[in-house]
């Protein structure tokens, strides 16, 4: 298996403009995480899904973001509009299923820098 | 919800001593205790996880210990080497399908 697949690996947009990360989780995985990281705040859970659907999204930081997993092989990660402050690296990470070791498999991460 | 606090935030060591992060948790019904090593602009990979009904695992030179009556646990690098040098997050979760909280990390330098 190729691992979690994320794109884009690095994203420069301006301040106001829409920006859509992707993700593709391991095969058979049906957990599915979205994780910011910044030096300030160290790894921070936004939102998880399992079977597609959202779990918990107590950390998406305001309606500006979204995510959706419209199956179980793909994930979005939206922000609309984007601002300067969600600079940050971006990582999905999925699971296997419940009665196995519980490891999260992350992603390369999606890189996002707002002018 | 969960809270985990994680010290020091930098360890500096002479390459062959050992190296301790230690980690605290809030939540008394957390059961698993990843530990993840994330090199410079890479992702985190997990190195060794512990469950509450143990209280040591140990893998090479890798060991994590875990105190529940405490609410802490602590990862053990023994014969520190430069490869070693990363950032180490530790980690809490309740149960299987919960969501895993996560230290602020340390930043761990090994000079040789």
């Amino acid at each position: 298996d190729a691992g979690v697949i994320q794109s884009p690996r690095h994203e420069v947009t301006e301040m106001g403009q829409e920006v859509t990360l992707r993700c593709k989780p391991i095969s058979g995985h049906d957990y599915l995480f979205w994780y910011r990281q910044t030096m300030m705040r160290g790894l921070e859970l936004l939102i998880y899904f399992n079977n597609n659907v959202p779990i918990d999204d107590s950390g998406m930081p305001e309606d500006r973001f979204s995510a959706k997993m419209p199956n179980a092989s793909f994930s979005t990660l939206k922000i609309q509009p984007s601002e300067p402050r969600d600079s940050a690296v971006y990582f999905c990470a999925s699971s296997p299923p419940s009665g196995s070791t519980g490891e999260l498999f992350f992603g390369e991460g999606s890189r996002l820098t707002v002018l | 919800g969960e809270n985990v606090e994680q010290h020091p935030s930098t360890l500096s060591v002479q390459e062959g001593d050992s190296a301790v992060i230690k980690c605290t948790y809030s939540d008394s019904a957390s059961n698993y205790f990843p530990w993840y090593k994330q090199e410079l602009g890479k992702r985190p990979q997990l190195i060794i996880d512990i469950r509450s009904n143990v209280g040591e695992k140990k893998d090479q030179r890798i060991a994590v210990t875990l105190n529940k009556t405490a609410k802490h646990f602590s990862l053990h690098i023994t014969e520190t080497q430069p490869e070693d040098s990363a950032v180490y997050f530790c980690a809490a979760r309740k149960r299987y399908g919960n969501k895993l909280v996560f230290g602020a990390g340390t930043i761990l330098r090994v000079k040789s």
